[in-house]
């Protein structure tokens, strides 16, 4: 039973370019959260998909997109990339229906804005 | 926002029982409080989650205040693999409202051999 895989593990990218990073969620879920986690900070939620809408979003700006897919996976997609950007990027995935149980996470997308 | 409270590190001598307390004494009545852990360079590991009554599996129990305003981690004997930042989370397991967890800062368990 696969877990949440995320794709690249390590990118790297120069100011003012634009990324995509793309989860698979853990099999039988359908909903996707999307994280950023500074260096010695906790994990910041982005934004979270279901039935290929975005359901929730946390306070960041328009730079950051994202989308799901009918087969559930989702990309998120950071446009006009800033120093600040960097951090590590986390996926993770739930079943909408049973809200009370936890997310998993996948190992993330380390990302480094030069 | 983060609605519990940590201490920022702890210490624990190999093979002793951890106790990693949380208080989150604004909690309401619906939120739940979840536990996950992060080792260095991976993503959050669930460990436990409760409502009000207290929890065990094979990993960890959780204990639950009767006023439900502070809980304890408790990992029985704990070994250095388990050296890793541990986030207490509470929130309102609804779909409809949002179910996106809101992590504090964590604290960082160090086992000492």
């Amino acid at each position: 039973d696969a877990g949440v895989t995320q794709s690249p593990t390590h990118l790297i990218k120069t100011r003012g370019q634009q990324v995509t990073l793309r989860c698979s969620p853990k099999s039988g879920h359908d909903t996707v959260s999307w994280y950023q986690q500074a260096l010695g900070q906790g994990p910041q939620f982005i934004f979270q998909y279901y039935e290929e809408e975005e359901r929730q979003r946390g306070n960041f700006p328009d730079r950051f997109s994202g989308h799901q897919f009918p087969n559930y996976s989702s990309e998120l997609n950071v446009n006009a990339l800033l120093l600040g950007d960097s951090a590590l990027y986390l996926c993770a995935s739930s079943l909408w229906r049973r809200s009370n149980q936890p997310q998993h996470f996948g190992d993330g997308t380390r990302l480094s804005i030069l | 926002d983060a609605k519990t409270t940590q201490p920022t590190s702890m210490d624990c001598a190999e093979g002793r029982a951890a106790n990693l307390p949380c208080n989150h004494s604004t909690i309401s009545g619906n939120e739940y409080v979840y536990w996950y852990r992060q080792i260095h360079s991976q993503g959050p590991q669930y460990i436990i989650h409760g409502l009000k009554n207290n929890e065990t599996n094979e990993m960890a129990s959780l204990i639950i205040t009767e006023d439900r305003k502070s809980s304890t981690l408790i990992l029985p004997h704990a070994t250095l693999r388990d050296t890793a930042v541990y986030y207490c989370i509470v929130r309102v397991a609804d779909a409809n409202t949002g179910n996106q967890f809101y992590f504090g800062t964590g604290t960082s368990l160090t086992v000492i051999p």
